[in-house]
């Protein structure tokens, strides 16, 4: 079992249709990170949280730590929001290092 | 510049052959971080700096690979003997801190193709 799960592996949507991305993880943590990947590699931080809910433009990043879940939502997608959604996550059991989710496979269709 | 710089963006080698990687992390930025994307998989995580000084290593596949890091700048990582599972993108990022709370900026990637 991966420490961390990401959900759905692949995902396509219509334009314009609000998407949501599940990351679970299995132990105490003190940061959690949503990251894009666009093809041709180039890797952005999104959002790194520890509690709560962060907002920034379409995206939402929300985190239960008591549930360890986290969720990424789009709303209004677009084709340019076509990319790799990671979640990553640190925790005192893994050093100072992030341990990676799989990664969701978005693709938006105009 | 303003980002994380890697060389060279791609690298073919033939098996056996060693290969640098270099990473140039944003000026100021203590923590430094390697990791490594196989195809199709997800990221691993190799390796990191704080300053000069590797506190985890558990990463590192194997003992054919090393890095350092000067200066508080500059890392290089090394991988001896190359083999074809070594063919991946190397990843760097950096941050101000090492801290749970520092955001990590990453760099473009090395692709390396070992032959």
């Amino acid at each position: 079992k991966n420490e961390v799960e990401q959900s759905p592996q692949n995902l396509t949507a219509q334009e314009g249709e609000f998407i949501t991305i599940n990351c679970s993880y299995s132990v105490g943590i003190s940061a959690l990170h949503w990251l894009q990947q666009h093809p041709g590699g180039g890797i952005v931080s999104l959002f790194m949280l520890s509690s709560g809910k962060k907002k920034h433009g379409r995206l939402i990043a929300t985190i239960n730590i008591q549930e360890k879940h986290s969720s990424l939502h789009i709303t209004a997608s677009h084709p340019r929001d076509s990319a790799v959604y990671i979640c990553a996550v640190r925790s005192g059991e893994y050093g100072n290092k992030l341990v990676f989710g799989a990664g969701t496979i978005l693709r938006v269709k105009s | 510049g303003a980002g994380v710089s890697q060389s060279p963006s791609n690298k073919v080698t033939e098996k056996g052959k060693d290969v640098e990687l270099r990473c140039d992390p944003i000026s100021g930025h203590t923590a430094l971080y390697w990791y490594r994307q196989r195809l199709g998989q997800g990221l691993e995580f190799l390796i990191y700096f704080q300053g000069n000084s590797a506190p985890d290593k558990s990463g590192l596949p194997s003992d054919r690979f090393s890095a350092e890091r000067t200066g508080e700048s500059v890392s290089t990582l090394t991988i001896q003997r190359t083999q074809q599972e070594d063919s991946a993108v190397y990843l760097c990022a950096s941050s101000q801190l090492a801290g749970a709370y520092n955001e990590q900026f990453f760099g473009p990637g090395t692709r390396l193709t070992v032959l």
